[in-house]
């Protein structure tokens, strides 16, 4: 089955500054990786996702980047901001809606004002 | 929208004891997901739905838990009998059929 590795696990930048989380996943048939940024003790939101068939996405401040062929994504963080600081969750599936994700363990950013 | 409803949002119980979950997904969307969190082992799926019939459920840790959706609207969750092992939180999440799976509140469990 799919498996996905997330680094770093934790990850403190100063206000203003960029950051940055890896994933790498291992079923070459997922097509599907969003982002989850989940604040202590409240859900996992959906910030950002990218298919298969684009290299990048950008809303705003946040982006993502997919090698396909490395089987590897990242998140970019540019301008932070203290609000941004939270545990973020990369995740992969076959498809978007309707198959599991399966989560890597975490990044937790602190941005420092 | 009022999006991914759960209850209870806290729940304590004595070892032992039924423990039910609740979930109403977010009305038209056709997949229904239970997910748990622990510090230890993350995020990880229990089992999922679409269209109301349950896909996978290789997730669900043992005999004691089991799921059912009866409609299109809500969900259960059903841990019998509940040990302490099982305190984590428990979320339900919903997804359309080509879209981004949106989470419920969760629901945390603690078994003394």
């Amino acid at each position: 089955g799919e498996n996905v590795e997330q680094h770093p696990s934790t990850l403190s930048v100063q206000e203003g500054d960029s950051a940055v989380i890896k994933c790498t996943y291992s079923d070459s048939a997922s097509n599907y990786f969003p982002w989850y940024k989940q604040e202590l003790g409240k859900r996992p939101q959906l910030i950002i996702d990218i298919r298969s068939n684009v290299g990048e996405k950008k809303d705003q401040r946040i982006a993502v980047t997919l090698n396909k062929t490395a089987k590897h994504f990242s998140l970019h963080i540019t301008e932070t901001q203290p609000e941004d600081s939270a545990v973020y969750f990369c995740a992969a599936s076959r498809f978007s809606g309707n198959t599991p994700l399966v989560f890597g363990k975490g990044t937790r950013l602190s941005v420092i004002a | 929208d009022a999006g991914v409803i759960q209850s209870p949002r806290h729940e304590v119980t004595e070892m032992g004891q039924e423990v039910t979950l609740r979930c109403k997904p977010i009305s038209g969307h056709n997949s229904l997901f239970w997910y748990r969190q622990t510090m230890m082992r993350g995020l990880e799926l229990l089992i999922y739905f679409n269209n109301n019939v349950p896909i996978d459920d290789s997730g669900m840790p043992e005999d004691r838990f089991s799921a059912k959706m009866p409609n299109a609207s809500f969900s259960t969750l059903k841990i019998q009998p509940s040990e302490p092992r099982d305190s984590a939180v428990y979320f339900c999440a919903s997804s359309p059929t080509s879209f981004g799976q949106f989470f419920g509140p969760g629901t945390r469990l603690t078994v003394l």
